[in-house]
């Protein structure tokens, strides 16, 4: 079957714009989550969704970020006037229910460059 | 306060050489061990896991040991393969959490 997907695959953008990254989990996977990787860096937590609520929204680094999911399948992560150090690799993962035990999979990821 | 520890930071072995990664960590809640594989451009796959009731699980060429009393867990790859380059990372689960803890990764080089 289909593993996630995500859109746009690359996106440049100049300083102080919005920008939207879409995720298209697994169907059926009611657990999902965003995460951020910065150039030779580990994997850093953003948000997680179980259904269409957030439960922990720990890792969003500002106020600039959000993120919403519908119809507990897509879901797209919004930056709002974009800064440089927001460049990175946005991952997308989703899991069959949130928690232990439970396999991510990742999508390819979007390439975020603010110039 | 980094919970787990992910060593060595990069790795250059020899075709038919073994690759060793360690992580170690500080929270004992910790109550599962898996280890992610990812290629230049995707995005990390799950590799191989362990359940600490156990101190050894085997998968081809893929064995996680791991030290509960050490609080470490590694990866062990057998003759490795130019294949097996990529970035590796660890990332224990707590009970009760739906966040894994992800090491800062592994770059592992395997020359052929």
């Amino acid at each position: 079957g289909a593993g996630v997907s995500q859109s746009p695959s690359n996106k440049v953008t100049e300083k102080g714009k919005d920008v939207e990254l879409r995720c298209d989990p697994i169907s059926g996977h009611t657990a999902l989550y965003w995460y951020r990787q910065s150039l030779g860096q580990g994997l850093e937590f953003l948000i997680y969704f179980q259904g269409n609520s957030a439960p922990d929204k720990s890792g969003l680094p500002s106020d600039r970020f959000s993120a919403e999911r519908t119809g507990g399948s897509v879901s797209t992560l919004t930056i709002q006037r974009t800064q440089q150090e927001d460049s990175a690799v946005y991952l997308c993962a989703s899991t069959v229910q949130g928690g232990i035990y439970n396999e991510q999979f990742f999508g390819p990821g979007t390439r975020l460059t603010v110039l | 306060q980094q919970q787990v520890k992910q060593s060595p930071q990069s790795l250059i072995v020899q075709k038919g050489g073994i690759s060793i990664i360690n992580c170690a960590y500080e929270n004992t809640a910790f109550d599962y061990f898996p280890w992610y594989q990812q290629f230049p451009g995707k995005g990390p796959a799950l590799l191989i896991a362990i359940r600490p009731d156990v101190s050894e699980k085997k998968e081809g060429r893929f064995t996680i040991s791991f030290n509960k009393s050490a609080k470490q867990f590694s990866l062990h790859i057998m003759d490795s393969q130019p294949g097996d380059s990529a970035t590796y990372f660890c990332a224990p689960f707590r009970r009760g959490s739906y966040i894994p803890t992800f090491g800062r990764g592994t770059s592992l080089i395997v020359h052929p």
